[in-house]
């Protein structure tokens, strides 16, 4: 069965810091793979996507994941923070049939 | 394109009483999922759609809880009686096969 493993429940920066998020995944097949955001009182939003090809993945706001297929695993990065990225970031896969999450990272930045 | 459109926004009720959240999802979209999300538990898969039809409820917490789409363009998740452990946001998405999930703005439900 898919499963979806975000390392990190909370995490507390200080504005400039660099992020790293971890995503682990488990699933036999091809997959497109996705990173979430939700804004406090919002909806979640795509913040970037990998379907094929370069592994490397820029998405909005300064963000990108680097996909690594033989550790199963697709880390969101972003090399300086602002207080304006307090979300909580939300990793996924899909297999073909249904979009599956991780548990969610609530990333707070301290200005 | 409008996007995903749920309704109501936000809903009181008091425990007994029946609640029921709508959907519409991105016209042209397959599927359609249904999440709960609370502070506790985080976000709940309760039931998708593929093609009008329901393909795993097992995320439906109990038999008060039920969900129908009987077209291409809506649908809803009932719940009957509601309890105050009901009390989340609600959140509709749809996509097309594989793609990117698209997130309705959500349905807060407080029970009381």
């Amino acid at each position: 069965a898919q499963s979806v493993s975000q390392h990190n429940h909370h995490v507390i920066l200080s504005e400039a810091a660099s992020l790293e998020l971890g995503c682990n995944y488990s699933y036999g097949g091809t997959v497109n793979l996705f990173w979430y955001v939700q804004y406090p009182g919002q909806h979640l939003q795509l913040l970037l996507k990998y379907f094929s090809g370069d592994p490397l993945v820029k998405g909005i706001k300064g963000f990108e994941a680097e996909f690594i297929k033989s550790k199963f695993s697709f880390n969101l990065r972003k090399p300086s923070v602002q207080w304006s990225d307090t979300a909580e970031y939300f990793c996924a896969v899909n297999g073909g049939d249904k979009i599956i999450f991780g548990k969610g990272t609530r990333l707070h930045i301290l200005p | 394109d409008a996007g995903v459109i749920q309704s109501p926004r936000h809903e009181v009720t008091e425990m007994g009483q029946e609640v029921t959240l709508r959907c519409k999802p991105i016209s042209g979209h397959n599927s359609l999922f249904w999440y709960r999300q609370t502070m506790m538990r985080g976000l709940e898969l309760l039931i998708y759609f593929n093609n009008n039809v329901p393909i795993d409820d097992s995320g439906m917490p109990e038999d008060r809880f039920s969900a129908k789409m009987p077209n291409a363009s809506f649908s809803t998740l009932k719940i009957q009686p509601s309890e105050p452990r009901d009390s989340a946001v609600y959140f509709c998405a749809s996509t097309l096969g594989a793609g990117e999930l698209f997130f309705g703005e959500g349905s807060r439900l407080t029970v009381l």
